[in-house]
C-alpha cells in the first residue's frame, strides 16, 4: 500500500517562527504536492514538484517556499508564520501522468493541523 | 479546469444505499470524471473514476449520464466508515494539469 507520511500531526506555532512541515512517501513517485485545506474555501494547491529539486507554484504560493532534495521527501517551509497561515496542510504524491499512469491518483497523507498564535 | 456542483450534505442509514450526485454540465470531451472522499480527520482518497460508460469497483459504483452532463456516485450498502465528504473532479488528461481542483464536496451522514 502507499504510504505518504507528514511529520506532525498537530503544530503550534508563534508569528514570525520559521515552520517545516515534513512529507515522507515511500511509493517512489515522481510528483509530491502541498495543499491547505480551510473552512468554506476547500483544498487549495500551495506547491507541487515533479522531480528531485524541480518545484512549481500553485495557487496561493506567497509565503510558502519548498525544498525537494530527495525524491521522497517533500518539505513546505514558513520562512515567517502568520496567523492567516493557521490552516491544516495535505500532502500528496502521485506518479506523472504518462501512459501507464493516466489517471494518476493522488495519494494523501493524513495532514498537519498548524495553529499559528 | 471545469466546474462540479454537489448537494452540500446528504444523509442515508446504514445499509442503504447512496447516491451522491454531481452536475458538470461545462464539461469537455477530454474530461474524466474523478472521485475522492475525505473521512473525518484524514487526508482525501481516491474513489472512482470514468469518461463515459458507468464503471464499478469495490468501493463504488459511478454512473454517467449520456450526455455527460452528470454523474452519480452509488454506494451499493453504506456503512458507518462511510461518512466521509465526497468530491466530484473533473481532470482533463490531456491538457497535463497535475493538481486536483476540489470544490466544496457532499458531506454525507450515515445513520445507524
Amino acid at each position: 500500500d502507499v504510504k505518504v507520511t507528514q511529520s506532525s500531526r498537530y503544530l503550534v506555532k508563534r508569528t514570525g517562527e520559521k515552520v517545516f512541515l515534513e512529507c515522507v512517501q515511500d511509493m517512489d513517485h515522481e510528483n509530491m504536492f502541498w495543499y491547505r485545506q480551510d473552512p468554506g474555501l476547500g483544498l487549495r494547491l500551495i506547491y507541487f514538484s515533479y522531480d528531485v529539486k524541480m518545484k512549481e507554484k500553485g495557487d496561493i504560493p506567497e509565503g510558502y517556499s519548498v525544498s525537494r532534495e530527495k525524491k521522497e521527501r517533500f518539505s513546505l517551509i514558513l520562512e515567517s508564520a502568520s496567523t492567516n497561515q493557521t490552516s491544516m496542510y495535505l500532502c500528496a504524491s502521485s506518479f506523472p501522468r504518462t501512459s501507464r499512469h493516466v489517471h494518476n491518483e493522488q495519494f494523501f497523507g493524513p495532514g498537519t493541523r498548524l495553529t499559528v498564535l | 479546469d471545469a466546474k462540479t456542483t454537489q448537494p452540500n450534505s446528504m444523509e442515508s442509514n446504514e445499509e442503504e444505499p447512496v447516491h451522491l450526485p454531481c452536475n458538470h454540465s461545462t464539461i469537455s470531451g477530454t474530461d474524466y470524471i474523478h472521485w475522492y472522499r475525505q473521512l473525518p480527520s484524514q487526508g482525501p482518497e481516491y474513489v472512482i473514476h470514468g469518461l463515459t460508460s458507468n464503471v464499478n469497483n469495490r468501493m463504488a459504483s459511478l454512473a454517467i449520464a449520456e450526455d455527460r452532463k452528470s454523474s452519480t456516485l452509488i454506494l451499493h450498502r453504506a456503512t458507518l466508515r462511510d461518512a466521509a465528504v465526497y468530491y466530484c473532479i473533473l481532470r482533463n488528461t490531456i491538457q497535463g494539469a497535475q493538481k486536483l481542483v476540489f470544490g466544496q464536496g457532499t458531506r454525507l451522514t450515515i445513520n445507524p
